[in-house]
């Protein structure tokens, strides 16, 4: 039973239009998150929620735009992609503290042309 | 100066050596150190994870932390072809009951056969 998933894996798609990853977890977390992988592998977090409610926005440039309808599930809506959005975009969940460490999703690698 | 910083690779031994990963970190602030692990194409999982001080051993896994130095290392002994991935150190913040979890940059490790 997959812990955390996340849709669509891969996603290419042209400059200027609006796409959404979903992301779910069954592991009865708290709190989820959002991170981006760039090309020289470096994870980032962009935000986290916990119990639908928006913990962290790390500067992440407004056509980023997260959405809880749950705790269990966390989608992230990009508008007007950019070239430099191509990436790996990891969702990942925690107990409330984290501090057991963050489970994450296998990723969706977002590639803009 | 980033908050963490992570020995830059790749790195690649002979099976059976014994690897030794290691990260600094700026941020006092930092409570809880964990190791990841991320193979080509996946997410990263919780290798391990510590508090305080000291060694903590999983099987051929020691991870080290000396907080007064803000120095954390992860021994691998008697690697195996297997353990060909990239591993990040990461380490969290606690503000309150919330937690933010940051990486280093990633070392790709090759265990040569």
């Amino acid at each position: 039973d997959t812990a955390v998933s996340q849709t669509p894996k891969y996603l290419v798609t042209q400059m200027g239009n609006d796409k959404s990853i979903k992301c779910e977890q069954n592991l009865g977390h708290d709190t989820m998150y959002w991170y981006k992988q760039d090309s020289k592998k470096f994870l980032k977090i962009m935000f986290s929620y916990n119990n639908k409610e928006l913990i962290i926005n790390e500067t992440v440039p407004n056509r980023f735009s997260p959405k809880s309808p749950d705790k269990a599930h966390l989608n992230l809506h990009i508008n007007s992609l950019e070239l430099g959005d191509s990436a790996v975009y990891f969702c990942a969940s925690s107990q409330m503290t984290g501090t057991g460490g963050y489970t994450f999703g296998s990723g969706t690698r977002l590639t803009v042309v | 100066q980033k908050e963490v910083e992570q020995d830059p690779g790749p790195l690649s031994v002979p099976e059976g050596a014994i690897v030794s990963l290691n990260c600094t970190y700026s941020n006092s602030a930092f409570q809880y150190f964990m190791w990841y692990r991320q193979y080509s194409r996946k997410g990263p999982e919780l290798l391990m994870y510590t508090y305080s001080s000291g060694n903590k051993e999983d099987g051929r896994f020691t991870a080290q932390v000396d907080k007064s130095s803000k120095y954390i290392s992860l021994f691998i002994r008697d690697s195996q072809p297997s353990d060909s991935a990239t591993y990040l150190c990461a380490m969290i913040t606690l503000t309150g009951a919330n937690s933010k979890l940051t990486f280093g940059k990633g070392i790709t490790l090759s265990v040569r056969p």
